[in-house]
């Protein structure tokens, strides 16, 4: 059975770094058949998609956060992550660790969600 | 970037009676390589992630009680719910994977009347 498990402090500063990991259980990285990604929720609002990656490293993202926003994986830990930099309170939101179904370069819909992390910007 | 756009923002259905929520692109999502819709819909319980519903417009995930249905094609997308439970209080969102770009709906809240 899958896990994916978020973890990162739940505090950032404005101006900061947010910075998250997703620790995959039950499943490989390196999958074929599989892609990462990330996404998040605002308190009370949608879904917003930041980017996806798969484990040969290919990355895509949101086109309104690309300038800030890294995703990468450590094949070694089985392990993906987060990293936005410059974050205001807007960035404040639930950070969901996703994983996605693909067919080589094909990426398609997201099979299975982490619980979620709680991340708050504020000084 | 393809936008996606749903249809009501909240609908309040009678235990029994059918929901029906619309999902709208700002382009087609057939896709010509495969002749399929890249279109999921995903429902969103309180203080729950999001689970998978449905992809490829109309086919339903694995344990998606029968009584979930999506349709359409191109850009014009629904999700039925042909007998609304208790259970299936939640909000729902629809999801393009046409573009690497992913891209979701707002989200409908759907409520018992």
């Amino acid at each position: 059975q899958l896990q994916l498990q978020e973890s990162g402090p739940g505090l950032v500063k404005p101006s900061e770094t947010l910075s998250l990991t997703c620790s995959l259980s039950g499943g490989s990285i390196t999958s074929s058949t599989y892609y990462w990604g990330w996404i998040r929720q605002p308190p009370g609002k949608g879904l917003e998609w930041i980017g996806s990656i798969y484990y040969s490293g290919r990355t895509y993202y949101n086109s309104s956060l690309k300038s800030r926003v890294t995703i990468s994986v450590d094949t070694s830990k089985n392990q993906l992550s987060l990293k936005l930099s410059s974050v205001t309170t807007a960035d404040t939101a639930v950070y969901y660790c996703t994983r996605g179904r693909r067919d080589g370069y094909n990426l398609y819909y997201f099979d299975y969600w982490g619980q979620g992390t709680l991340v708050t910007v504020s000084s | 970037d393809i936008v996606m756009t749903q249809s009501p923002d909240s609908l309040a259905v009678s235990l029994g009676e059918r929901a029906t929520i619309h999902c709208k692109s700002s382009q087609s999502l057939l896709h010509s390589s495969n002749k399929k819709n890249h279109l999921a819909w995903y429902q969103q319980k309180p203080g729950q992630p999001p689970q998978l519903l449905i992809y490829w417009a109309s086919t339903r995930e694995s344990g998606v009680p029968d009584r979930f249905r999506g349709s359409g094609s191109g850009t014009d997308f629904t999700l039925t719910i042909s007998s609304l439970q208790a259970e299936d209080v939640a909000v729902y969102y629809c999801q393009q994977y046409y573009s690497t770009l992913n891209s979701f709906g707002q989200g409908t809240t759907l409520e018992i009347k």
